[in-house]
């Protein structure tokens, strides 16, 4: 039991360039969520999604976008990069139960220069 | 509407000391309580949780926080420090996930434990 996967670990991109960070969980949750975390600004909700084919944007959606085919996967795409996505970005999925606990992934630290 | 804020963004204790972290949220409906811990370099890793069972609730590694109704603070301590305990530490709250709510999950800026030989 993996639990929630993201690939790559690490990234530098130019501006201007696309990418997509991808996420993987095999706990059978329907909820999956994609945050950026900046040094002393916490953690900050791009996009989430609950359940195949359903997504929405959180706190901070601009200049991203979500899709969610299958339970497992919720891929972020970027499609123009700009350095203020310089950032570490945390995939992360709960179940469908009233305390929401997520689970995080091991995160993607992306570089935009 | 829901809210976290953690006082403090670093705190240092040296080995053997008790760990306060503190943190106090705000919330319209009752909430669920979370601390998180981040390692360098590595994920979110659940510490514990309050979901409206005991008050005083356990979590890994010794440290527990105590939920008081009608009182906003959800302070994680630990008697006595660890050199493992160095790390950042995320108070979150959620409320009901249930329904059509997708129970958004929401941070404190952290605080950074540095615990000293």
């Amino acid at each position: 039991n993996a639990g929630v996967t993201q690939t790559p670990k690490f990234r530098i991109l130019k501006i201007g360039q696309s990418m997509t960070l991808q996420c993987t969980q095999d706990m059978n949750h329907n909820y999956m969520y994609w945050y950026r975390q900046d040094p002393g600004m916490g953690l900050k909700l791009i996009y989430y999604s609950v359940g195949a084919g359903i997504t929405d944007k959180g706190e901070v959606p601009n200049g991203y976008n979500v899709s969610r085919s299958t339970t497992e996967d919720f891929p972020l795409r970027l499609e123009l990069a700009a350095p203020s996505q310089t950032s570490v970005y945390f995939c992360a999925s709960s179940s469908r139960t009233r305390s929401n606990t997520q689970y995080f992934g091991p995160g993607t630290r992306l570089t935009v220069l | 509407a829901q809210s976290v804020t953690q006082l403090g963004s670093h705190v240092s204790v040296s080995e053997g000391a008790l760990v306060l972290l503190r943190c106090n949220y705000s919330s319209s409906v009752p909430p669920y309580l979370f601390w998180y811990v981040q390692y360098p370099n590595q994920g979110l890793q659940l510490l514990l949780k309050y979901t409206s069972a005991a008050t005083l609730v356990k979590g890994i590694n010794g440290f527990e926080a105590e939920f008081k109704k009608s009182e906003t603070p959800f302070h994680l301590t630990k008697p006595s420090a660890h050199m493992s305990d160095a790390a950042e530490y995320f108070c979150a709250v959620s409320v009901n996930a249930g329904g059509t709510s997708y129970g958004k999950l929401t941070f404190g800026q952290g605080t950074i434990l540095t615990v000293h030989p």
